[in-house]
Protein backbone atom coordinates (compact mmCIF):
# COMPACT_ATOMS: atom_id res chain seq x y z
CA UNK A 1 0.00 0.00 0.00
CA UNK A 2 1.46 3.33 -1.40
CA UNK A 3 1.24 5.20 2.64
CA UNK A 4 3.26 8.72 3.89
CA UNK A 5 3.10 9.07 7.67
CA UNK A 6 3.56 11.87 9.35
CA UNK A 7 5.41 12.16 12.87
CA UNK A 8 7.39 14.67 15.60
CA UNK A 9 4.24 17.14 16.09
CA UNK A 10 3.73 18.70 19.17
CA UNK A 11 3.32 21.62 21.61
CA UNK A 12 6.36 23.94 21.51
CA UNK A 13 7.13 27.55 22.64
CA UNK A 14 7.35 30.72 20.64
CA UNK A 15 10.41 31.33 19.08
CA UNK A 16 11.42 27.39 19.42
CA UNK A 17 11.83 24.72 16.93
CA UNK A 18 10.34 21.34 15.66
CA UNK A 19 11.50 18.39 13.43
CA UNK A 20 8.94 16.53 11.22
CA UNK A 21 9.34 12.92 9.72
CA UNK A 22 7.42 11.44 7.03
CA UNK A 23 8.28 7.69 6.75
CA UNK A 24 7.45 6.92 3.06
CA UNK A 25 6.24 2.98 1.41
CA UNK A 26 4.94 0.98 -1.10
CA UNK A 27 6.93 3.58 -3.72
CA UNK A 28 10.13 4.34 -4.88
CA UNK A 29 10.51 6.81 -2.72
CA UNK A 30 13.75 8.40 -5.00
CA UNK A 31 11.65 8.98 -8.05
CA UNK A 32 9.21 11.60 -6.59
CA UNK A 33 9.43 14.88 -5.53
CA UNK A 34 7.80 15.58 -2.48
CA UNK A 35 6.36 18.76 -0.58
CA UNK A 36 4.96 20.19 2.54
CA UNK A 37 1.41 21.65 3.01
CA UNK A 38 0.13 22.79 6.31
CA UNK A 39 -3.05 23.81 7.21
CA UNK A 40 -4.54 26.26 10.40
CA UNK A 41 -7.08 25.28 12.73
CA UNK A 42 -10.24 25.93 10.55
CA UNK A 43 -8.11 27.88 7.56
CA UNK A 44 -7.58 26.17 4.14
CA UNK A 45 -4.47 24.59 2.75
CA UNK A 46 -0.74 26.55 2.01
CA UNK A 47 2.05 25.04 0.22
CA UNK A 48 5.36 25.38 2.75
CA UNK A 49 7.86 23.46 0.91
CA UNK A 50 9.21 21.27 -2.01
CA UNK A 51 12.50 19.03 -2.58
CA UNK A 52 13.27 17.41 -5.58
CA UNK A 53 13.21 13.99 -5.69
CA UNK A 54 17.12 13.61 -5.94
CA UNK A 55 17.23 16.01 -3.22
CA UNK A 56 19.03 18.36 -5.50
CA UNK A 57 16.65 21.63 -5.19
CA UNK A 58 14.34 23.16 -2.44
CA UNK A 59 11.70 25.89 -2.62
CA UNK A 60 9.81 27.58 0.28
CA UNK A 61 6.73 30.12 0.74
CA UNK A 62 7.27 33.34 1.59
CA UNK A 63 5.90 32.62 5.21
CA UNK A 64 8.91 29.97 5.92
CA UNK A 65 11.57 30.85 3.78
CA UNK A 66 14.75 31.26 6.59
CA UNK A 67 13.12 29.51 8.91
CA UNK A 68 12.29 26.14 7.98
CA UNK A 69 14.33 23.25 6.02
CA UNK A 70 13.30 21.02 4.13
CA UNK A 71 15.49 17.99 3.84
CA UNK A 72 15.06 13.87 2.70
CA UNK A 73 17.25 10.60 2.71
CA UNK A 74 16.35 8.30 0.20
CA UNK A 75 18.16 5.20 1.54
CA UNK A 76 15.48 5.36 3.97
CA UNK A 77 12.75 6.81 2.37
CA UNK A 78 12.01 9.44 4.50
CA UNK A 79 11.19 13.15 4.71
CA UNK A 80 11.57 15.60 7.00
CA UNK A 81 10.83 19.38 8.11
CA UNK A 82 12.96 21.63 10.65
CA UNK A 83 11.26 24.03 11.61
CA UNK A 84 12.64 27.17 13.87
CA UNK A 85 11.66 30.50 15.06
CA UNK A 86 8.18 29.16 15.22
CA UNK A 87 5.97 31.60 15.96
CA UNK A 88 1.15 31.24 16.82
CA UNK A 89 1.17 31.70 13.14
CA UNK A 90 2.55 28.50 12.34
CA UNK A 91 0.54 26.39 14.34
CA UNK A 92 -1.12 23.78 12.06
CA UNK A 93 -1.50 20.35 10.76
CA UNK A 94 1.40 19.74 8.79
CA UNK A 95 0.71 17.30 5.46
CA UNK A 96 3.05 15.29 3.58
CA UNK A 97 2.74 14.93 -0.01
CA UNK A 98 3.77 13.27 -2.88
CA UNK A 99 4.11 15.26 -6.34
CA UNK A 100 3.23 13.46 -9.17
CA UNK A 101 3.64 14.53 -12.80
CA UNK A 102 0.63 13.19 -14.95
CA UNK A 103 1.45 12.87 -18.50
CA UNK A 104 -1.24 13.85 -20.80
CA UNK A 105 -1.79 14.90 -24.60
CA UNK A 106 -3.66 18.16 -23.95
CA UNK A 107 -5.04 19.34 -27.23
CA UNK A 108 -5.10 15.69 -29.03
CA UNK A 109 -1.51 16.72 -30.86
CA UNK A 110 0.32 13.84 -29.70
CA UNK A 111 2.34 16.45 -27.82
CA UNK A 112 2.47 15.33 -24.04
CA UNK A 113 2.52 17.99 -21.33
CA UNK A 114 3.24 17.22 -17.79
CA UNK A 115 0.38 18.54 -15.29
CA UNK A 116 1.82 18.01 -11.59
CA UNK A 117 -0.77 17.42 -8.62
CA UNK A 118 -0.37 15.94 -4.99
CA UNK A 119 -1.53 12.68 -5.65
CA UNK A 120 -0.71 10.62 -2.09
CA UNK A 121 -0.91 12.70 1.07
CA UNK A 122 -0.22 11.54 4.73
CA UNK A 123 -2.30 11.99 7.36
CA UNK A 124 -1.01 15.16 9.08
CA UNK A 125 0.88 15.73 12.28
CA UNK A 126 -0.29 18.93 14.58
CA UNK A 127 2.16 21.70 15.43
CA UNK A 128 0.90 23.88 17.96
CA UNK A 129 3.22 27.08 19.08
CA UNK A 130 1.70 28.59 22.13
CA UNK A 131 3.41 29.52 26.08
CA UNK B 1 2.82 34.42 -7.60
CA UNK B 2 -0.28 33.46 -8.93
CA UNK B 3 -3.56 34.18 -6.44
CA UNK B 4 -6.39 31.43 -6.80
CA UNK B 5 -9.86 32.73 -5.90
CA UNK B 6 -12.36 30.29 -5.32
CA UNK B 7 -16.65 31.44 -5.49
CA UNK B 8 -18.74 30.39 -3.48
CA UNK B 9 -16.62 30.24 0.23
CA UNK B 10 -19.46 28.17 1.02
CA UNK B 11 -22.89 26.45 -0.45
CA UNK B 12 -26.17 24.23 0.72
CA UNK B 13 -27.03 21.99 -1.36
CA UNK B 14 -29.51 18.84 -1.33
CA UNK B 15 -28.56 15.09 -2.22
CA UNK B 16 -29.78 15.20 -6.20
CA UNK B 17 -28.47 18.82 -6.27
CA UNK B 18 -26.01 19.49 -9.24
CA UNK B 19 -23.64 21.84 -8.05
CA UNK B 20 -20.87 24.19 -8.95
CA UNK B 21 -17.35 25.52 -7.72
CA UNK B 22 -15.68 28.12 -9.40
CA UNK B 23 -12.20 28.75 -9.19
CA UNK B 24 -10.56 31.95 -10.54
CA UNK B 25 -6.56 32.51 -11.28
CA UNK B 26 -5.03 35.86 -11.25
CA UNK B 27 -3.16 34.55 -14.51
CA UNK B 28 -3.68 32.57 -17.32
CA UNK B 29 -2.83 29.03 -16.57
CA UNK B 30 -3.36 27.09 -19.23
CA UNK B 31 -5.64 24.00 -17.74
CA UNK B 32 -2.85 23.68 -14.81
CA UNK B 33 -5.45 23.32 -12.43
CA UNK B 34 -6.23 20.57 -10.11
CA UNK B 35 -9.39 19.81 -7.44
CA UNK B 36 -9.36 18.55 -4.04
CA UNK B 37 -11.54 17.36 -1.69
CA UNK B 38 -11.15 17.36 1.99
CA UNK B 39 -13.62 15.75 4.89
CA UNK B 40 -13.47 16.63 8.24
CA UNK B 41 -10.12 15.71 10.44
CA UNK B 42 -8.96 13.71 7.02
CA UNK B 43 -6.32 14.69 4.19
CA UNK B 44 -7.10 16.36 1.28
CA UNK B 45 -7.76 13.91 -1.89
CA UNK B 46 -6.84 14.78 -5.55
CA UNK B 47 -10.34 14.48 -7.47
CA UNK B 48 -9.27 16.54 -10.76
CA UNK B 49 -5.98 17.67 -12.37
CA UNK B 50 -5.31 19.25 -15.70
CA UNK B 51 -8.62 20.70 -15.05
CA UNK B 52 -10.79 18.10 -16.42
CA UNK B 53 -9.14 14.19 -15.94
CA UNK B 54 -10.79 12.68 -13.28
CA UNK B 55 -8.18 10.79 -11.08
CA UNK B 56 -8.79 6.92 -10.38
CA UNK B 57 -11.36 5.99 -8.43
CA UNK B 58 -13.01 9.24 -8.60
CA UNK B 59 -17.17 8.50 -9.15
CA UNK B 60 -18.01 10.02 -13.00
CA UNK B 61 -20.80 12.61 -11.43
CA UNK B 62 -17.58 15.03 -10.35
CA UNK B 63 -16.08 16.52 -13.55
CA UNK B 64 -14.23 19.62 -13.88
CA UNK B 65 -13.87 22.59 -16.92
CA UNK B 66 -12.55 25.48 -17.46
CA UNK B 67 -9.68 27.24 -19.46
CA UNK B 68 -7.56 30.39 -19.19
CA UNK B 69 -7.94 32.39 -15.77
CA UNK B 70 -11.77 30.39 -14.84
CA UNK B 71 -12.62 26.67 -14.14
CA UNK B 72 -15.16 24.94 -12.53
CA UNK B 73 -15.89 21.90 -9.88
CA UNK B 74 -19.00 20.47 -11.06
CA UNK B 75 -21.08 17.47 -9.02
CA UNK B 76 -23.57 16.22 -11.32
CA UNK B 77 -25.64 14.83 -8.55
CA UNK B 78 -25.02 15.49 -4.70
CA UNK B 79 -24.41 12.56 -2.68
CA UNK B 80 -24.49 12.05 1.14
CA UNK B 81 -20.44 10.96 1.26
CA UNK B 82 -20.00 14.35 -1.08
CA UNK B 83 -20.42 16.67 1.57
CA UNK B 84 -16.52 18.47 1.96
CA UNK B 85 -14.27 21.14 1.77
CA UNK B 86 -13.63 21.37 -1.87
CA UNK B 87 -10.19 23.16 -2.85
CA UNK B 88 -8.64 24.37 -6.33
CA UNK B 89 -4.61 24.19 -6.86
CA UNK B 90 -2.50 25.64 -9.50
CA UNK B 91 0.30 23.57 -10.89
CA UNK B 92 1.32 26.26 -13.55
CA UNK B 93 4.02 27.82 -11.27
CA UNK B 94 5.91 24.90 -9.73
CA UNK B 95 7.37 24.24 -7.33
CA UNK B 96 4.78 26.37 -5.63
CA UNK B 97 1.97 25.24 -6.18
CA UNK B 98 -0.61 27.38 -4.56
CA UNK B 99 -4.55 26.88 -3.39
CA UNK B 100 -7.81 28.69 -3.18
CA UNK B 101 -9.33 29.94 -0.08
CA UNK B 102 -11.43 26.43 -0.11
CA UNK B 103 -15.46 25.81 -0.97
CA UNK B 104 -17.40 24.13 2.09
CA UNK B 105 -20.32 22.12 0.98
CA UNK B 106 -22.84 21.78 3.47
CA UNK B 107 -26.39 19.94 3.95
CA UNK B 108 -29.09 22.00 3.37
Amino acid sequence: EVQLVESGGGLVQPGGSLKLSCSASGFTFSNYDMNWVRQAPGKGLEWVAYIRSSGGAQFYSDSVKGRFTISRDNAKDSLSLQLSSLSAEDTAVYYCTRAYGFSVDADGSGLYYVFDAFDIWGQGTMVTVSS
Amino acid sequence: DIQMTQSPSSLSASVGDRVSITCRASQNIRNYLNWYQQKPGKAPKLLIYAASILQSDVPSRFSGSGSGTDYTLTISSLQPEDFATYYCQQSYRTPALSFGGGTKVEIK
